[in-house]
């Protein structure tokens, strides 16, 4: 069954340090999204991504957050500069139709000390 | 807004046992809604939705999850569990107009032998 897959699975950053979140979607799927969870709260979207740019963001997406679609592969989450509040589970899903026919990957859990 | 409430945070059963996890929502109209479960280090598997019909919806694992719009609930059954069902359950719902998903805080179930 194919899959989305995140990477890394676990990363530690330095408060203030920028990060790169890496997702590979299902190669025939066009519609992207961004959850997070704080740990103990709810799952949160972030943004949703289509045809090379956001379709929606919520209003935790703000400037230090920007997702790209790099080479047509990869869609990765840049965090620019981390803060403590930002450690979290960080989801990333994808759908070939706009109708939540999502599949999430298994999440990359991100500490900033 | 839409918003979800999951009451219980935490569940033990009994192998064998019969499982129903609680959720609520909170939406102006007729929601699509989603149950979703996620194993240790796993992703969010999507377990069944609903967004018309017949408001009695089967699943994939044995659940099976009934809407009933009086209550503003749905909830999720397994008549009998096995100890792989151990898991969070995340109840989400979703806005028709803009495909993301609004989630609860989850439960976790454990299964005792």
């Amino acid at each position: 069954e194919p899959e989305v897959t995140q990477t890394p699975s676990h990363q530690v950053t330095q408060m203030g340090q920028e990060v790169i979140l890496r997702c590979v979607p299902i190669s025939n799927h066009l519609y992207f999204y961004w959850y997070r969870q704080i740990l103990g709260q709810k799952v949160e979207f972030l943004v949703s991504f289509y045809n090379n740019e956001i379709s929606e963001k919520s209003e935790i997406f703000d400037d230090q957050f920007s997702v790209e679609r790099p080479d047509g592969s990869n869609f990765t989450l840049k965090i620019r500069s981390t803060k403590l509040e930002d450690s979290a589970m960080y989801f990333c899903a994808s759908s070939d139709t706009d109708n939540y026919g999502y599949t999430f990957g298994s999440g990359t859990r991100l500490t900033v000390v | 807004a839409q918003s979800v409430t999951q009451p219980d945070i935490h569940i033990t059963v009994s192998e064998g046992a019969s499982l129903e996890l609680r959720c609520n929502y909170s939406y102006g109209a007729t929601p699509y809604l989603f149950w979703y479960v996620q194993s240790p280090g796993q992703g969010l598997q999507l377990l069944l939705k609903y967004f018309s019909g017949d408001t009695l919806v089967q699943g994939i694992k044995g659940f099976e999850a009934e809407f009933k719009r009086s209550q503003s609930s749905f909830n999720l059954r397994k008549p009998s569990v096995h100890w792989s069902d151990a898991a969070e359950y995340f109840c989400a719902v979703g806005d028709r107009r803009d495909y993301k998903l609004s989630f609860g805080a989850g439960t976790t179930v454990t299964v005792r032998a």
